[in-house]
């Protein structure tokens, strides 16, 4: 069965320090991936995807992830992060079809002055 | 912006009322979903619609129906809602390059 991982579920960082948010992903064939962002009170954003070709995405607000097939991960970086970072962020597994998506339960992300 | 619009975006209703949700879009997507977002559940798929008149359920579907009359709109109707429909609502289609995009919520409290 599909599904999607994401084993924090709640981290904090001082603003300037790098972050890591882990996503592991159970799916039979080559997945499709998403990571969003979603602002308390808002909707979600879509922060990047990879559908295919290079394993490391660049997305919106300086954020990039690598895809691993070998570890079924696909984590979400960003070396310096801003007080605005702060935002819950959900992984996401797409079914080559294109209309089945399999969300993980987020990670809440802090930034300390 | 994939042009989504959700109505009401807050509302506040009684256990036993009938509540309707609307979900309209502006680019002709064929594919339109309604999510429930409730904390540590993440998103989960109530219903979701391939076309006109076409729709299918989700992983938590009990409580809800669906219409789609016209490519634009997908309204979702809890019957009688419960306390337990307490939740964030999010619309959601598919473009055309595989990617699912939401709309605002819509903020449901039963009471």
């Amino acid at each position: 069965a599909q599904s999607v991982t994401q084993p924090d579920i709640h981290i904090t960082v001082s603003e300037g320090a790098s972050l890591e948010l882990r996503c592991n992903y159970s799916y039979g064939a080559t997945p499709y991936l998403f990571w969003y962002v979603q602002s308390p009170g808002q909707g979600l954003q879509l922060l990047l995807k990879y559908f295919s070709g290079d394993t490391l995405v660049q997305g919106i607000k300086g954020f990039e992830a690598e895809f691993k097939r070998s570890q079924s991960s696909f984590n979400l970086r960003k070396p310096s992060v801003h007080w605005s970072d702060a935002a819950e962020y959900f992984c996401a597994v797409g079914a080559d079809t294109g209309n089945q998506f399999y969300f993980g339960t987020g990670t809440s992300l802090t930034v300390i002055p | 912006d994939a042009g989504i619009t959700q109505s009401p975006r807050h509302k506040v209703t009684e256990t036993g009322t009938p509540v309707t949700l609307r979900c309209h879009q502006t680019e002709n997507h064929r594919y339109m979903y309604w999510y429930r977002q409730d904390p540590g559940h993440g998103l989960r798929l109530i219903h979701y619609s391939y076309g006109v008149k076409d729709t299918d359920k989700g992983e938590v579907s009990d409580g809800y129906s669906v219409s789609r009359s016209k490519t634009e709109d997908f309204l979702l109707t809890l019957e009688s809602a419960t306390s337990s429909q307490t939740s964030v609502y999010f619309c959601a289609i598919t473009s055309s390059g595989n990617t699912i995009y939401f709309g605002e919520g819509s903020w449901l409290t039963v009471v």
